[in-house]
């Protein structure tokens, strides 16, 4: 299995509504990122675990919250969202150590659209 | 620090054409260097890299690219453009991390390459 895979595809929610996109992966990846992007735009990273720690978060807004339960596993939890965070959400994930480690697999996203 | 410049926002080649795609970065150290390509409503799919050895990279799809250190470069070439070449192509770069930690990429702002028939 070579591939990260995020659901839902698509979401539409209000401001007020609480959400939670999912991406898995079964490579035995132990880095896991979330990034965001705008079209046209490349992705801008959001944060990133290592060995399910949260090792990366670029300041991003206490209205996201990433979660990460297990190795397979990465959650962003989506809480009191606005207008401009519709965007489409990336998941990727890459190896620790090795010569695999410096290569992302992306998801194919999911995207966002806040009302 | 790095970055990484892609001249031209849009390509527009005809069917058969020679595609050119320039990629510029700056990196401190040897950066390790990479083509993605994003093709509409999907994630971002590896072309080809670059870390060490030959310069000369090719990557799948037809898709070549050389790392040519005196001109801090890695333009993406292919010979001849099909029409579902067409999609958006962003260069990365990454340095090594500090022990045990994760490899971050810098991206371009990307390439969208228009193919005509």
């Amino acid at each position: 299995d070579t591939e990260v895979t995020q659901t839902p595809k698509h979401l539409v929610m209000g401001m007020t509504n609480k959400k939670s996109l999912k991406c898995e992966q079964h490579m035995g990846h132990r880095a896991m990122y979330w990034y965001k992007q705008k079209a046209k735009k490349p992705p801008e990273l959001m944060f990133v675990y290592s060995y399910e720690k949260l090792s990366i978060n670029e300041s991003v807004p206490s209205r996201f919250s990433p979660e990460c339960p297990n190795s397979s596993l990465l959650n962003l939890h989506l809480h009191a969202l606005q207008p401009e965070d519709s965007a489409l959400y990336l998941c990727a994930s890459s190896q620790l150590q090795g010569s695999g480690a410096n290569v992302l697999t992306f998801g194919a996203g999911s995207r966002l659209t806040v009302l | 620090a790095q970055s990484v410049t892609q001249l031209g926002s849009h390509v527009s080649v005809s069917e058969g054409a020679l595609v050119l795609l320039r990629c510029n970065y700056s990196s401190s150290v040897p950066p390790y260097l990479f083509w993605y390509v994003q093709y509409p409503n999907q994630g971002l799919q590896l072309l080809l890299k670059y870390t060490t050895g030959a310069t000369l990279v090719k990557g799948i799809n037809g898709f070549e690219a050389e790392f040519k250190k005196s001109e801090t470069s890695f333009h993406l070439t292919k010979p001849s453009a099909h029409m579902s070449d067409a999609a958006e192509y962003f260069c990365a770069v990454i340095s090594p991390p500090p022990s045990g930690g994760s490899y971050i990429p810098t991206f371009g702002r990307g390439t969208s390459l228009i193919v005509h028939p």
